[in-house]
This record gives structure tokens, C-alpha cells and sequence, in this order.
């Protein structure tokens, strides 16, 4: 079984700071693949990056960047001088392999606030 | 433009009235799902599509139908809506192993 755990439920951040989301998952495949999307207030999910297990090397684009650990099983996704336009619901997810790659895991989200 | 659309956005219903939620994609994915999303507890599958004709249950099944008569629609059906089933309802899909395209979502509401 696959398993997503967003263990902050709720982060407020004040306009400029950095910001660390954390994403720790479970699986038994050995290739699979990490996701991150972004929920505005509108509602509508966004794709921000796909990671896949056999890659680890780290990724930046623009204020952002994704952390991935094998060892320890995380994916963390950091906001760097974070802004107002930042504030949002934050879902990582998993996608195994094999009977497992019909399937989608998120975690429950993080919910981000940025105060000006 | 590469794209997933949901028909309707947004519906209030009552117990027991049928209805359909439609997805369609223009991106010739095989793969179609539909999830839904309540508070505090994220995104559930309820059923995927592997292709034409081909579908399975996802998490969360029950009191949903589904079909997948083309490529291209991947419908979502109440037969007998029930309260619970109030949520944000999202179609997604994708090809092969690559990252999936989510619809704008509906919200449902059924009295």
C-alpha cells in the first residue's frame, strides 16, 4: 500500500520568508514517482514537478525547490522569499509502479498562508 | 489548447435525482481518473479508466458509476445521490507515466 503524509497541516509565513513544506511517503515499488500541485484559492490544482525515484539530484525553478531523500523517504518542497500569490494548498503525491501505477496517493495538504 | 473540461462547474441537487458529471480531454490520454476532495482529508480515487472499456474502482466506489465508451470522455455517474456525497469532484488524466492533467473540478452539493 502506498501512503502520503503532510505532517503540517496549516503554515503561516510572513511575505519575504523562507518556507519548508514537508511530504514523507511509503511504498513497496522500487520506481515511482513524487508529484507536487498547488491549489490557489480558485480551487483548480496545479502540477509544479514530478520526481522519479531513480533520479534523487535535487531541483530548483525560480523561488522554488524540491528536496528528494531516499533515505529517508521525504520529498520536501521549500518557497524561497516567499510571496502573497504563494498562498495556497500544497498536495504532494505518489504514483507507484506496475498494479501501482494506476494509482494517485496524496497526502492531506498543507495549507499556506503568506501575511504580508 | 491541451486541456480537461468538466461539465458542470458547479450543481445543487436532491437525494435520489440521477445525475452525470461529464470529463473530456483533448490530449488522446489513455488513462482517466476521478477523484474527490473533502476537508481534512484530501484527494481520493474513486475510479480510473486504462483505456476504452477498460475501468476499475479507485478508494472510494461506492454509490458511483463510471464508462468509457471513448477515448476521450470518461463520465461520471450518481445513480441515487446521497449528502455524503457532497464534495469537490475532479477528472484527471494522462499518457503513460507521464504527469496528469487535472480537470477545473465541480462542486457538488446534493441536499
Amino acid at each position: 500500500a502506498q501512503k502520503v503524509t503532510q505532517a503540517q497541516t496549516e503554515i503561516s509565513v510572513v511575505e519575504k520568508e523562507d518556507v519548508t513544506l514537508d511530504c514523507v511517503y511509503e511504498t513497496r515499488d522500487t520506481t515511482y514517482y513524487l508529484f507536487w500541485y498547488k491549489q490557489p484559492p480558485s480551487g483548480e490544482l496545479v502540477f509544479l514537478i514530478r520526481r522519479n525515484s531513480f533520479d534523487e539530484q535535487n531541483e530548483i525553478s525560480g523561488r522554488y525547490s524540491w528536496n528528494f531523500q531516499k533515505s529517508t523517504s521525504s520529498f520536501n518542497f521549500t518557497i524561497t522569499a516567499s510571496q502573497v500569490v504563494d498562498s495556497a494548498v500544497y498536495f504532494c503525491a505518489l504514483r507507484g509502479s506496475g498494479a501501482g501505477s494506476y494509482q494517485l496517493t496524496f497526502g492531506k495538504g498543507t495549507k499556506l498562508s503568506v501575511i504580508p | 489548447e491541451a486541456q480537461v473540461t468538466q461539465n458542470p462547474r458547479y450543481l445543487i441537487t436532491v437525494t435520489g435525482k440521477k445525475l452525470t458529471v461529464t470529463c473530456s480531454q483533448n490530449m488522446n490520454h489513455e488513462y482517466m481518473s476521478w477523484y474527490r476532495q473533502d476537508p481534512g482529508l484530501g484527494l481520493r480515487q474513486i475510479y480510473y479508466s486504462m483505456n476504452v472499456e477498460v475501468t476499475d474502482k479507485g478508494d472510494v466506489p461506492e454509490g458511483y458509476k463510471v464508462s468509457r465508451k471513448e477515448k476521450r470522455n470518461f463520465p461520471l455517474i450518481l445513480e441515487s445521490p446521497s449528502p455524503n456525497q457532497t464534495s469537490l469532484y475532479f477528472c484527471a488524466s494522462r499518457y503513460g507515466q507521464g504527469s496528469k492533467f487535472f480537470g477545473p473540478g465541480t462542486r457538488l452539493t446534493v441536499l
